[in-house]
């Protein structure tokens, strides 16, 4: 396995257009998150998946960002009618954990990010 | 609620020991992580701690855990220049499910 995968690494948009982010978590992992980083913060929770199903969604998940894995292997995430102010890394991370409700270390792998830049 | 601080900025010379501070709101927190973070490259976990421990050690990391303090630190014996990334410390919060990180140190290692 070569762990975390997100595809682009790099994506240039104009202020209005629509773009997607692709994950691919590791293949045993069923957890998903997506965080986003801006310049100088740390990662800033958005939201995580338990295999297929959305458990917890962010404030910061405005109506334009939609996040799906349908068949709870890779994921999307999709920005709306994008804005300069989303600007940001989006990092992608996954994790094992048998339950929703597991109590233990929660160990995330990160991939490398998808970096978006809005003109 | 959910706030880790962390102070921005570290330098320290090639052999010397590095400690990177953090301190945390949630009570409720169980578990605090150390990720490192190179220039262009996603989180690389380094090491977590259980709040019942006041120590763990592992190789050159020394994690120390003041639970009444909510203080946080990481300890980096002999620093070498490759050791020069941002490091983020992070608790878990809302049972377990999320981590909650912190706006990071940068280290800078000089020869």
């Amino acid at each position: 396995d070569t762990g975390v995968s997100q595809d682009p690494r790099h994506k240039i948009t104009k202020r209005g257009q629509n773009v997607t982010f692709r994950c691919d978590p590791i293949s045993e992992h069923n957890r998903l998150y997506w965080y986003r980083q801006t310049l100088g913060q740390g990662p800033e929770f958005l939201t995580y998946f338990q295999n297929e199903a959305q458990l917890e969604k962010s404030r910061l998940l405005s109506d334009r960002f939609s996040a799906e894995r349908p068949k709870g292997s890779f994921s999307t995430l999709e920005i709306q009618r994008t804005e300069q102010g989303d600007s940001a890394m989006y990092l992608c991370a996954s994790s094992l954990r048998f339950l929703a409700g597991a109590r233990g270390a929660n160990v995330l792998t990160f991939g490398a990010g998808s970096r978006l830049t809005v003109l | 609620g959910e706030d880790v601080e962390q102070s921005l900025f570290l330098s320290v010379r090639e052999g010397d020991s590095s400690v990177i501070n953090c301190t945390y709101t949630d009570s409720s927190s169980t578990y605090l992580y150390w990720y490192k973070q190179e220039p262009g490259a996603g989180l690389q976990l380094l090491t977590y701690i259980f709040s019942n421990m006041d120590m763990k050690q592992d190789q050159r990391l020394t994690v120390l855990l003041n639970k009444k303090d909510k203080h946080l630190s990481l300890r980096i014996a002999d620093t070498q220049t490759g050791d020069s990334a941002i490091y983020f410390c992070a608790e878990t919060y809302s049972g377990f499910q999320k981590l909650v990180f912190g706006t990071g140190t940068r280290l800078l290692v000089s020869p």
